[in-house]
């Protein structure tokens, strides 16, 4: 599985863009990148995910460099409800679900 | 999400116990998974299964058995708890595809203390 590194923590104010990078240099081919966030005490949800270039939705856009090492969420105009950790997830199609770990995660603090 | 339901929110129980912890979905989703998290760190993958009859073990399954009793039940046991199985437990469902492909859904989790 490719390992993901990611800053353990990072701080903001209520609306600037929030930009948090995810490191996985040994990226398969076949590997998607997936970013969940997560809140406390609860279950992780499902943001974004892509392959390369750039993917964007209603919440967040996800950059993805040509050689897919690394990957850059992006918040827009983040709000104290985006306090949150958040995981970058790389998936190995090749050697199956059991090395499938969410990592440590980057704990985003948005302040007034 | 309200469509993974994980039964009990909380428990408490003293070491050697068996407990069960069961988990429900009613997103029609094949694919269903036991994780564990532990205070400060990321989920790890104890239990995974594909359909009611395949089920594979994750990274870390010893001292965890599960069992899946219908497509949208999956039950995770630990047959006799030790008190660093401490940890907030989350069962998830997926769609198809591969792993880090598949959208993952997740329960409320399950706080688990093990006296």
């Amino acid at each position: 599985l490719a390992k993901t590194t990611q800053p353990i923590s990072m701080d903001s104010y209520e609306g600037q863009e929030v930009n948090i990078t995810c490191s996985h240099n040994n990226i398969a081919t076949n590997d998607y990148i997936t970013w969940y966030q997560q809140f406390p005490s609860q279950g992780p949800r499902f943001i974004i995910q892509g392959y390369k270039t750039k993917v964007t939705n209603e919440v967040a856009s996800l950059f993805i460099p040509a050689d897919r090492k690394s990957s850059t969420l992006s918040l827009p105009r983040v709000s104290l409800s985006d306090t949150a950790v958040y995981y970058c997830l790389v998936g190995d199609g090749y050697t199956g679900f059991q090395k499938l770990v969410f990592g440590t995660g980057t704990r985003l603090l948005v302040s007034p | 999400d309200a469509d993974v339901t994980q039964t009990p929110r909380n428990r408490i129980t003293k070491t050697g116990k068996r407990i069960m912890l069961e988990c429900s979905q009613t997103k029609g989703h094949d694919r269903m998974y036991w994780y564990r998290q532990d205070p400060g760190l990321g989920l790890r993958l104890i239990y995974y299964s594909f359909d009611v009859k395949d089920i594979n073990k994750g990274e870390i399954s010893d001292g965890y058995s599960v069992s899946r009793q219908a497509q949208a039940k999956f039950s995770l046991s630990l047959e006799s708890a030790i008190p660093n199985q401490t940890a907030l437990y989350f069962c998830a469902t997926s769609d198809s595809g591969l792993a880090g492909q598949e959208t993952q859904y997740f329960g409320p989790g399950t706080r688990l203390l093990v006296l």
